[in-house]
């Protein structure tokens, strides 16, 4: 089955500094996209980043960079200079294979930026 | 504006009680979807349409019960509602459907069985 694991439940950061947020999956594919939400208190889910796995160069938006590591199955979301605005839920996601693709979601990461 | 709309955004009813919530997009996407988040924020796929046909049923009791009209309207009809169903409901939308384009969400119905 595949699977997406987020070990990190809650996490806090000060206002302007970085951190990061771990995901690891499990899969048998080898091409594939990974993805990062984040859901604020408005409990609005937005897209953060993507990441395609036939591409070595990591993700970047802005402030929010990935650290792809595909042979680890590995994805972490990095968030530069972070903002209160930055606190929320932080999903990462990954979609199944076999025809009918549905994106499965990691438990989620509480992230508090505090001022 | 272009975006996946839902309403209510917050349904409080009672057990045993018929409800429904609907979606629209209006971003011409060919798949969409319905998302369970449960009180732990855990969210579980349920549905999924592509151009009006049903292509992902998860274990759901079939009090849940999606219509597509069309490939931008997906509505989830709940009959006999229980205290277990209390959860954030999202829609939302894809492009393609195949795994390769993100999903658009909409911003959830709180359902409350009282």
């Amino acid at each position: 089955a595949q699977t997406v694991t987020q070990s990190q439940p809650e996490m806090s950061v000060q206002e302007a500094e970085t951190v990061t947020l771990s995901c690891t999956y499990d899969t048998s594919e080898n091409n594939y996209y990974l993805f990062w939400y984040k859901q604020p208190p408005s409990r609005q889910m937005i897209l953060v980043i993507r990441q395609e796995a036939y591409k070595q160069q990591n993700a970047t938006e802005n402030r929010f960079s990935v650290n792809f590591q595909k042979a680890a199955k590995s994805f972490s979301l990095k968030i530069s200079d972070s903002q209160l605005g930055d606190t929320a839920m932080y999903f990462c996601a990954f979609p199944t294979s076999g025809g009918s693709e549905k994106l499965v979601f990691g438990k989620g990461t509480k992230l508090t930026v505090n001022p | 504006d272009t975006a996946v709309s839902q309403t209510p955004k917050y349904l409080v009813t009672q057990m045993g009680n018929d409800k429904s919530i609907k979606c629209e997009q209006n971003l011409g996407h060919d798949t969409m979807y319905w998302y369970k988040q449960d009180s732990k924020k855990f969210l579980k796929i349920m549905f999924s349409y592509n151009n009006k046909e049903l292509i992902i049923n998860e274990t759901v009791p079939n009090r849940f019960s999606p219509k597509s009209p069309d490939k931008a309207h997906l509505n989830l009809h709940i009959n006999s509602l229980e205290l277990g169903d209390s959860a954030v409901y999202f829609c939302a939308s894809s492009q393609s459907g195949t795994g390769r384009s993100p999903l658009h969400f909409g911003n959830g119905t709180r359902l409350t069985v009282t």
